[in-house]
């Protein structure tokens, strides 16, 4: 089974400090990809990556950076965490193939709080 | 614009009902579509996947799911509801080329009453 993780089940940060959120995959996936998930918003894609060291932006990139320096690692930073960006936050996966690359693996998710 | 809409923002069922859940979905051409579910505090697990073929297919947890080119809609069933199905459901297309578009709803929350 593919499994996805995540650095922290929660986090509570100050308004203004730098955040890492981390996210490993074990099955070799090409795609990974960071989503903040709001009541009545559904997912809303971050960044996504198809490949180490590529990334593009997804709907919501505004406040966000992210990292892939090895290809099972997909790094989430908050460069000045704000109240706003109070949410939970998935990571998932997904293989580079025709249909395929759309069923994503899910990390269970950080629940992150700024105060 | 891809978009999906789940109508229903929450829906109570009695434990052995039969369920629907509503997804209709905007794109213009054949989608991948999918159904996920996340129970409180945990990501999402995929339940089932339409790709091309059967219109109805068959997902984990006794969920079928039924396409309907015609009407938009990849409409979630179980004929006989659990109360460890209580959870979110979420409704999502495949669009965009390359795999980097995964739109999803905004979510079906289920209760189950005993």
């Amino acid at each position: 089974d593919v499994k996805v993780t995540q650095s922290s089940r929660y986090l509570v940060k100050r308004t203004g400090e730098k955040v890492f959120l981390e996210c490993v995959q074990d099955m070799d996936h090409e795609n990974m990809f960071w989503y903040r998930q709001d009541p009545g918003l559904g997912l809303r894609l971050i960044y996504f990556s198809y490949d180490v060291k590529m990334k593009e932006k997804g709907d919501i990139p505004e406040g966000y950076s992210v990292s892939r320096e090895k290809k099972e690692r997909f790094s989430l930073i908050l460069e000045s965490a704000s109240t706003n960006q109070t949410s939970m936050y998935l990571c998932a996966s997904s293989l580079r193939v025709a249909g395929a690359a759309y069923e994503q693996y899910f990390g269970p998710g950080t629940r992150l709080t700024v105060t | 614009a891809q978009s999906v809409t789940q109508p229903d923002i929450h829906i109570t069922v009695s434990e052995g009902a039969s369920l629907e859940l509503r997804c209709n979905y905007s794109y213009g051409a054949t989608p991948y579509l999918f159904w996920y579910v996340q129970s409180p505090g945990q990501g999402l697990q995929l339940l089932l996947k339409y790709f091309s073929g059967d219109t109805l297919v068959q997902g984990i947890k006794g969920f079928e799911a039924e396409f309907k080119r015609s009407q938009s809609s990849f409409n979630l069933r179980k004929p006989s509801v659990h109360w460890s199905d209580a959870a979110e459901y979420f409704c999502a297309v495949g669009a965009g080329t390359g795999g980097f578009k995964t739109i999803f709803g905004a979510g079906t929350r289920l209760f189950v009453k005993a």
